[in-house]
């Protein structure tokens, strides 16, 4: 079974430009969460997707970020314009069920604004 | 609200020696805790888990943790650490089903001399 996948591994983008993430979870994951780690932080929660509705977008930072599931698949996380904080690294996680069994990461991309 | 605390933000041991990482949680219920690891070039795979019951769980690649819940601590033990522990450790909470969103520490990265 493949696992979590996030495209790109990396991503350096100038400050005001736009940077799209993707996250593919595993198949036939309903439960799709993004998560980020600002350098030398704790890693955060972002959202949650349940299929392709928002069911918990509270960790979101501001309105330059916009997160889609279309069609309850893979994910995409944009951010413009990005700002020199937004640099970190970008989780994805899935899981089949509500709970934490099954809850698998992605490696992560990281961003970095400059 | 609930938080994670790893007081270590770095940590070295020689290799064959015994460790322990250090993680206090703050939670009103019983927690679910997690322990996950990040090598290089990696993404977050799980070590371990405690939901309920004995409460030192055994983890992968030697690991466990013991849960005290007098002491709000879930430490991460192991007693013969090898070179390819090398990599950075984060201890989360997660709350009861319903609300699947993980509060992480701020990750001990762990350094293996010779």
């Amino acid at each position: 079974e493949a696992g979590v996948t996030q495209f790109p591994s990396h991503s350096v983008i100038e400050k005001g430009q736009t940077v799209t993430l993707r996250c593919d979870p595993i198949s036939g994951h309903d439960n799709l969460y993004w998560y980020r780690r600002v350098m030398g932080k704790e890693i955060k929660f972002l959202l949650h997707f349940v299929k392709e509705s928002k069911q918990d977008e509270s960790g979101m930072p501001n309105n330059r970020f916009l997160a889609e599931r279309t069609g309850g698949t893979y994910s995409t996380l944009k951010v413009q314009p990005a700002e020199l904080e937004d640099s970190g690294v970008y989780f994805c996680a899935s899981s089949q069920d509500l709970g934490y069994y099954g809850y698998t990461f992605g490696s992560g991309t990281r961003l970095t604004v400059v | 609200a609930q938080s994670v605390t790893q007081p270590d933000i770095h940590i070295t041991v020689s290799e064959g020696a015994s460790l322990e990482l250090r993680c206090n949680y703050s939670y009103g219920a019983t927690p679910y805790l997690f322990w996950y690891v990040q090598s290089p070039g990696q993404g977050l795979q799980l070590l371990l888990k405690y939901f309920s019951g004995d409460t030192l769980v055994q983890g992968i690649k030697g690991f466990e943790a013991e849960f005290k819940r007098s002491q709000s601590s879930f430490n991460l033990r192991k007693p013969s650490v090898h070179w390819s522990d090398a990599a950075e450790y984060f201890c989360a909470v997660g709350p009861d089903f319903g609300n699947e969103k993980l509060t992480f520490g701020t990750g001990t990265r762990l350094t293996i001399i010779p």
